[in-house]
């Protein structure tokens, strides 16, 4: 079945700074990756996603890359700021079904 | 705009009690999803249903139970609680494929 592990498990970065959190998936049938950011005693929120027919998106601070060959994904946060300090969840989709499987999560500090 | 909503917020029950999460989203979304969060673990999926009428079990969906009981309703139930349970349940949706999922805000359930 599927599977999706993100690394890290914590990161610690100074404000101002970038943070880059990855993530690798098992099914190579999966084609649609999304991104969610969770705040203290909410559910996740999507910030961003990306589909198998391109290989970079970016959004003001916030980017995503793809690599369907070696089966991985990465978001990127530039210029990061202390409301970026929270939990951000990797998933995936395995193609053909509705099943919707997330990383294990990373939290995020940003120092100021 | 409510999007998804859980009852209850908190809930704690003994061990062998029996109780039902409701779930409840107006957005029109054909898919919805039960998943449970422990420290550590990420969001994993117990149960998920695909479109009104069918259920099919996620990653951990010993111990549970779900009725899909319309297009807006999707409830989850422990018919014998064990303090394994204990856990925060996210309830989500989605419209279909490749979409991004809601969320709601989560029931922190403790069983003793």
């Amino acid at each position: 079945g599927e599977n999706v592990e993100q690394h890290p498990s914590t990161l610690s970065v100074q404000e101002g700074d970038s943070a880059v959190i990855k993530c690798t998936y098992s099914d190579s049938a999966s084609n649609y990756f999304p991104w969610y950011k969770q705040e203290l005693g909410k559910g996740p929120q999507l910030i961003i996603d990306i589909r198998s027919n391109v290989g970079e998106k970016k959004d003001q601070r916030i980017a995503v890359t793809l690599n369907k060959t070696a089966k991985h994904f990465s978001l990127h946060i530039t210029e990061t700021q202390p409301e970026d300090s929270a939990v951000y969840f990797c998933a995936a989709s395995p193609g053909g079904t509705y099943k919707y499987i997330f990383g294990t999560g990373t939290r995020l500090k940003v120092l100021a | 705009n409510a999007g998804v909503t859980q009852t209850p917020k908190f809930q704690v029950l003994k061990t062998g009690q029996s109780m039902t999460l409701q779930c409840a989203q107006d957005m029109n979304h054909n898919s919805m999803y039960w998943y449970r969060q422990d420290p550590g673990m990420g969001l994993r999926l117990i149960y998920y249903s695909a479109s009104e009428g069918t259920t099919d079990k996620g990653e951990v969906p010993n111990g549970y139970n779900v009725s899909r009981l319309n297009k807006r309703e999707f409830s989850l139930r422990l018919e014998s609680a064990a303090p394994s349970q204990t856990s925060v349940y996210f309830c989500a949706s989605r419209q279909g494929l490749n979409t991004e999922a809601f969320f709601g805000q989560g029931t922190r359930l403790t069983v003793v």
